[in-house]
């Protein structure tokens, strides 16, 4: 079964500054990967997606994520953050023929002036 | 275009008795799924429905869970004597064709559910 690991739980990051976030996943084959961001008493909602083709991918946000197969890894950058990127953000793999998502606990974007 | 939208927002109960919890897909949309959103569990999957397709079941966590999807359309989720344990956010997504490597799903706000 895939699953999504997401260190760094809480990240503090300053305005301006730059901010990653790590995504490891497991799958056995071609992953389709996916960043989610969800803001306070707001759903789920599609920040980029992973699924073939140019390894970097980028949101009209200003993210970038960039998958690494020989890392197993899908990492969300964003090189100066702003106040409004304050959210959870969710790494989340699936795959071909399988019908469910399996998402990482989430990272807890916390920014400050 | 609309977007997923799920009712109530907001479900306060009491342990044992049975609750719903509705969602209404992207309109076009074939595939419905439901996940559960709690602290120390993260978002797990629950169940999927593809079109006339049989669910899978296979995230359901007992058998006080069930899900209907009428028409092609809408979904209810039911829980059946509700526990404690139960208490989370109920997310729903929808996406057009149902299969995961070349769709995305779109989620819906959630349903609160404390069971007190």
């Amino acid at each position: 079964a895939q699953s999504v690991t997401q260190p760094d739980i809480h990240i503090t990051v300053s305005e301006g500054a730059s901010l990653e976030l790590r995504c490891n996943y497991s799958y056995g084959a071609t992953p389709y990967l996916f960043w989610y961001v969800q803001s306070p008493g707001q759903g789920l909602q599609l920040l980029l997606k992973y699924f073939s083709g140019d390894t970097l991918v980028q949101s009209i946000k200003g993210f970038e994520a960039e998958f690494k197969r020989s890392q197993s890894s899908f990492n969300l950058r964003k090189p100066s953050v702003h106040w409004s990127d304050a959210a959870e953000y969710f790494c989340a793999v699936g795959g071909d023929g399988n019908n469910r998502l399996a998402f990482g606990k989430g990272n807890q974007v916390v920014v400050i002036p | 275009g609309a977007g997923v939208s799920q009712s109530p927002s907001n479900k306060v109960t009491e342990k044992g008795k049975d609750v719903e919890l509705r969602c209404d897909p992207i309109s076009g949309h074939t595939a419905l799924y439901w996940y559960r959103q709690s602290l120390g569990q993260g978002l797990e999957f629950l169940i999927y429905f593809q079109g006339n397709s049989a669910p899978d079941k296979s995230g359901l966590p007992s058998d006080r869970f069930s899900a209907e999807r009428t028409g092609g359309s809408v979904s209810t989720l039911t829980i059946q004597r509700t526990q404690q344990e139960d208490s989370a956010v109920y997310l729903c997504a929808s996406s057009s064709r149902g299969r995961l490597g070349t769709d995305t799903q779109y989620f819906g706000p959630g349903t609160r559910l404390t069971v007190l």
